[in-house]
């Protein structure tokens, strides 16, 4: 168990709606990254929010937006879900850069279970 | 794009066997780590190289890094069943902030 959740675990949403999933940080991690693993890929980074801000953001439309919260949990929104969006979403956290410059461990959430149908 | 990449992408061994997996990665880093997925579930931090090392364990398995190569394997000695599971290399990308991009896997099934 690495003490970070999300929710729900598993979700099914039709195309065109949108969707909200959720992420707690392990205690003391400021840094939240978002990943999507599509079936038999590796995951895909999204973004990363370190003390509420965005740090980063991979190859991903506008539509995949997030926040970070004051308790440094997070949301990871989607709008206009497409079939393609069908994924396991996993978030992870991490000490974040400043405290920790060059070991970047992430500990990651057992993940949400996204089908657009 | 993938920064790593796993070979071979599927290995199949009897228990108690070695598996030995390769990653490769493009660019420079300042660290690598190994990852353990068990069937789509959430990720299992394995151990962490940084880019000055050649060589840690840690209990049953060992990790090595060639910079020069860009490459890094993996050692799962006297494998059990309970090491089936997908894993997979990450990388970060030198003064890149704190990302960290995965290859694609390998799909390690050990045989009873």
């Amino acid at each position: 168990e690495t003490g970070v959740t999300q929710s729900p675990t598993h979700l099914i949403k039709t195309r065109g709606q949108q969707v909200t999933l959720r992420c707690s940080s392990q205690s003391g991690h400021n840094t939240v990254s978002w990943y999507q693993q599509a079936l038999g890929q590796g995951p895909q980074f999204i973004f990363q929010y370190y003390r509420e801000e965005e740090n980063g953001r991979g190859n991903f439309p506008p539509r995949f937006s997030g926040l970070q919260f004051p308790n440094y949990s997070s949301e990871l929104n989607v709008n206009a879900l497409e079939l393609d969006d069908s994924a396991l979403y996993l978030c992870a956290s991490s000490l974040g850069l400043i405290l920790n410059p060059r070991d970047n461990e992430q500990f990651f959430g057992p993940g949400t279970r996204l089908t657009v149908l | 794009s993938q920064q790593g990449e796993e070979d071979p992408q599927a290995l199949s061994i009897q228990e108690g066997e070695n598996a030995t997996m390769n990653c490769s990665y493009k660019t420079s880093i300042n660290n690598l780590q190994w990852y353990r997925q068990n069937s789509g579930r959430g990720l299992v931090h394995l151990i962490l190289i940084r880019s000055n090392e050649r060589e840690k364990h840690s209990g049953r398995l060992r990790v090595t890094l060639d910079t020069s190569k860009k490459s890094s394997s993996l050692l799962i000695t006297a494998s059990r069943a309970a090491d089936t599971a997908s894993y997979f290399c990450a990388t970060d990308w030198m003064n890149r902030d704190d990302k960290i991009i995965f290859g694609k896997g390998t799909r390690l099934h050990i045989l009873p």
